[in-house]
């Protein structure tokens, strides 16, 4: 069974860093496209990095030269790294499995960016 | 950029009533257009791909229409476990996703 696990969210001021991190089970990460989507409170789903499983990436223009996305395939996880963060980063961020649509999503990880 | 809108923004439906949704694209997506359902405090789940294909486990009350640039997602039998909202995505250029569809009790 397929199962995702977000975590590393939390609080943090305006210009701050965190890392999210997304354990996966049932499958090889370094094998499929993964991607990170958030959705902002009361609000739509947006994408915002993707890691193709031949290790290129692609980031929306919103996060660009902010935000990296990795893999660690030892541990079978996905990361992203978030650097300076804004207030309109905040959102519920989701790691999911797919390049295309998205087929398997983890619970979510809160980031709330605010002094 | 390609913009996905969707209408209406709430569809009151009683149980057991059909449920069509639209969406639309700024441009042609041709058929790379998928649908999620989102119930409060959860992650979506898919149910749509390919404007037309089901997702695993999907039931059959759900069906997918369309391509290019007008897309249709219609519940057949409302059953009370859809009542939620309901998201088009396009993956023909990059990723973007529709404004949503709540689907409440009338």
């Amino acid at each position: 069974e397929v199962q995702l696990v977000e975590s590393g969210g939390g609080l943090i001021q305006p210009g701050g860093s965190l890392r999210l991190s997304c354990a996966a089970s049932g499958f090889t990460v370094r094998s499929n496209y993964m991607t990170w989507l958030r959705q902002a409170p009361g609000k739509g789903l947006e994408w915002v990095s993707i890691i193709y499983s031949g290790g290129n990436t692609y980031y929306a223009d919103s996060v660009k030269g902010r935000f990296t996305i990795s893999r660690d395939s030892s541990k079978n996880t996905l990361y992203l790294q978030m650097n300076s963060l804004r207030a309109e980063d905040t959102a519920v961020y989701y790691c999911t499995k797919g390049g295309n649509w998205f087929d398997s999503w983890g619970q979510g990880t809160l980031v709330t960016v605010s002094s | 950029e390609v913009l996905m809108t969707q209408s209406p923004a709430t569809l009151s439906v009683s149980p057991g009533e059909r449920a069509t949704l639209s969406c639309r694209a700024s441009q042609s997506v041709s058929i790379n257009l998928a649908w999620y359902q989102q119930k409060p405090g959860q992650a979506p789940r898919l149910l749509i791909f390919g404007a037309s294909t089901r997702a695993t486990g999907i039931p059959a009350r759900f069906s997918g229409d369309g391509s290019e640039t007008e897309f249709t997602l219609t519940i057949s039998s409302l059953q009370s476990e859809d009542f939620a909202v309901y998201y088009c995505q396009q993956y023909n250029n990059w990723f973007t996703f529709g404004p949503g569809t709540k689907v409440d009790i009338k």
